[in-house]
C-alpha cells in the first residue's frame, strides 16, 4: 500500500513568488491535513480537508491556501513568499473516525 | 499559547535502559493523545496513542501513561535501542471542537548510545 506522497521534495523560491505543493494521500483516505515545521518549532497546523471541503484552518495568514480534489489529492499554495515561510511542509492523511494521521516525507521549501 | 509542551529538547540514554519522554498540556478539552517519531528528512511516524478515558496503553516496548489531573503524559521505551534515536513529538486532539486537528509539542531529540 503506497504511503502519502508529496511533491516536490525540495523547492527553492525567491521572495515574492508563489508556490504550489502537492499531496497524494493513501488510497481510501479522505481526510488530508497540512502542517508546517520550522526549526525549533513543533508542527503547526495549517488546514484540513475532507471530501473537498476545508473543515479546519490554523492560525496562518491568507497567503496560505489549499484545496482538495475529488480523488482526495490535495494542494497547498503560498503566495507572496516571505523568508519566514522557509520550512518543511508536511501533508498527512487518515480515514474518517481515526485519530492517527499518516504523514508524507514533506516538501522542504527554502525562500531566498 | 503553547498548549502542548515538551520541556526537554533532548534526552540521552544507554542502550538497554529505559527512555522516558515527557509532555504537558494545558487544554483540558484534549481527549486523545498521540506520540510520533521523526527521523531527519522523513515525515513523522505514528507510534502509540491513548484516549483520555485510559491511563495507560502499551504496545511492545512502548508504553504511554496519562495523568489527567496533572495534564501530563509520558512515553516509556524499554529497552531502548540505537534505532530509537529520533525526535519524538507528543500530539493532542480535541475532537469536540477542533475536529481532526492535532496540536504538537516542540519535540524531544532522543539519542540512544550503544
Amino acid at each position: 500500500k503506497a504511503g502519502v506522497t508529496q511533491t516536490p521534495r525540495y523547492l527553492i523560491k525567491t521572495r515574492g513568488q508563489q508556490v504550489t505543493l502537492s499531496c497524494s494521500p493513501i488510497s481510501g483516505h479522505r481526510s488530508v491535513s497540512w502542517y508546517q515545521q520550522t526549526p525549533g518549532q513543533g508542527l503547526q497546523f495549517l488546514f484540513e480537508y475532507f471530501s473537498e471541503t476545508q473543515r479546519n484552518k490554523g492560525n496562518f495568514p491568507g497567503r496560505f491556501s489549499g484545496r482538495q480534489f475529488s480523488n482526495s489529492r490535495s494542494e497547498m499554495n503560498v503566495s507572496t513568499l516571505e523568508l519566514g515561510d522557509s520550512a518543511l511542509y508536511l501533508c498527512a492523511s487518515k480515514t474518517a473516525g481515526n485519530y492517527g494521521y499518516t504523514f508524507g516525507s514533506g516538501t522542504r521549501l527554502t525562500v531566498v | 499559547d503553547q498548549q502542548v509542551k515538551q520541556n526537554s529538547p533532548s534526552l540521552s540514554v544507554q542502550e538497554g535502559r529505559i527512555s522516558i519522554l515527557n509532555c504537558d498540556y494545558t487544554n483540558s478539552m484534549f481527549d486523545y493523545f498521540l506520540w510520533y517519531k521523526k527521523y531527519p528528512a522523513e515525515g513523522p511516524t505514528f507510534l502509540i496513542s491513548i484516549s483520555s478515558i485510559k491511563d495507560k496503553n502499551e504496545d511492545g516496548r512502548f508504553t504511554v501513561f496519562l495523568n489527567k489531573s496533572a495534564k501530563h503524559l509520558s512515553l516509556h521505551i524499554v529497552p531502548s535501542q540505537p534505532g530509537d534515536s529520533a525526535v519524538y513529538f507528543c500530539a493532542a486532539s480535541d475532537g469536540e471542537t477542533s475536529g481532526s486537528r492535532l496540536t504538537f509539542g516542540e519535540g524531544t531529540q532522543l539519542t540512544v548510545n550503544p
